[in-house]
């Protein structure tokens, strides 16, 4: 399985950045790395992707290390709608993703 | 694009009856998915589909499982003398398999409750 580690929980005052963590060691060379994120009682949503140089979409940014062994996902300015669990993941060939328990992000208003 | 839609949103049913769901991929998307969550828990993956072609499937999909994407347009998720362990969401994504690999979209989910 194409484990990811990631915090439990994190907690942010609301209009300040945010950086979620994630390892992925067993990260391969052809492997993308994927960020979901999931309200309650929804399906996960499509936050960003990228392989090895950072990112940046209307959303979030990405930010992955020179190994590729970890990544951050960057809400440059977070909201009360921000608040989900976040899921890192990692993939070579988009067929399975292996989904761990992610972050639950609080943001405090 | 209307997103991916699954159907029903909401199961109740009695241990042992069959129950089956729908999820309709966004159009054009050849690959179509299905995964299982429990409550405080990842979604988990049950099986994969490339047009009509069932390409892979979890050991989790036990033979009371089964899924069907007939013409490579909607799918069909069967569960056969259910049980109460099977009362989770059960997630429906499609993706177009171009490109950069592999964003996936997710339906609302199927919450099955087995009494």
């Amino acid at each position: 399985d194409a484990k990811t580690t990631q915090p439990n929980s994190m907690e942010s005052n609301e209009e300040e950045p945010v950086h979620l963590p994630c390892n992925h060691s067993t990260i391969s060379g052809t492997d993308y790395i994927h960020w979901y994120r999931q309200l309650p009682s929804q399906g996960p949503e499509y936050v960003i992707h990228g392989l090895t140089s950072n990112v940046n979409n209307r959303m979030a940014s990405l930010a992955i290390a020179e190994d590729r062994k970890s990544s951050t996902l960057i809400l440059h300015r977070a909201t009360l709608r921000d608040a989900a669990v976040y899921y890192c993941i990692h993939s070579n060939t988009g067929n399975q993703f292996y989904f761990g328990t992610g972050t639950s992000l609080t943001v405090i208003p | 694009d209307t997103g991916v839609s699954q159907d029903p949103r909401h199961k109740i049913t009695k241990r042992g009856q069959n129950v089956t769901f729908r999820c309709d991929p966004i159009s054009e998307h050849n690959r179509l998915y299905w995964y299982r969550q429990t409550l405080g828990q990842g979604p988990e993956f049950l099986t994969y589909f490339q047009n009509e072609a069932q390409l892979e499937k979890s050991r989790l999909l036990s033979d009371r499982f089964s899924a069907e994407r007939p013409k490579g347009s909607f799918s069909t998720l069967e569960i056969q003398r259910t049980e109460q362990g099977d009362s989770a969401m059960y997630l429906c994504a499609s993706s177009s398999g171009q490109g950069t690999f592999g964003t996936q979209y997710f339906g609302p989910g199927t919450r099955l409750l087995v009494l």
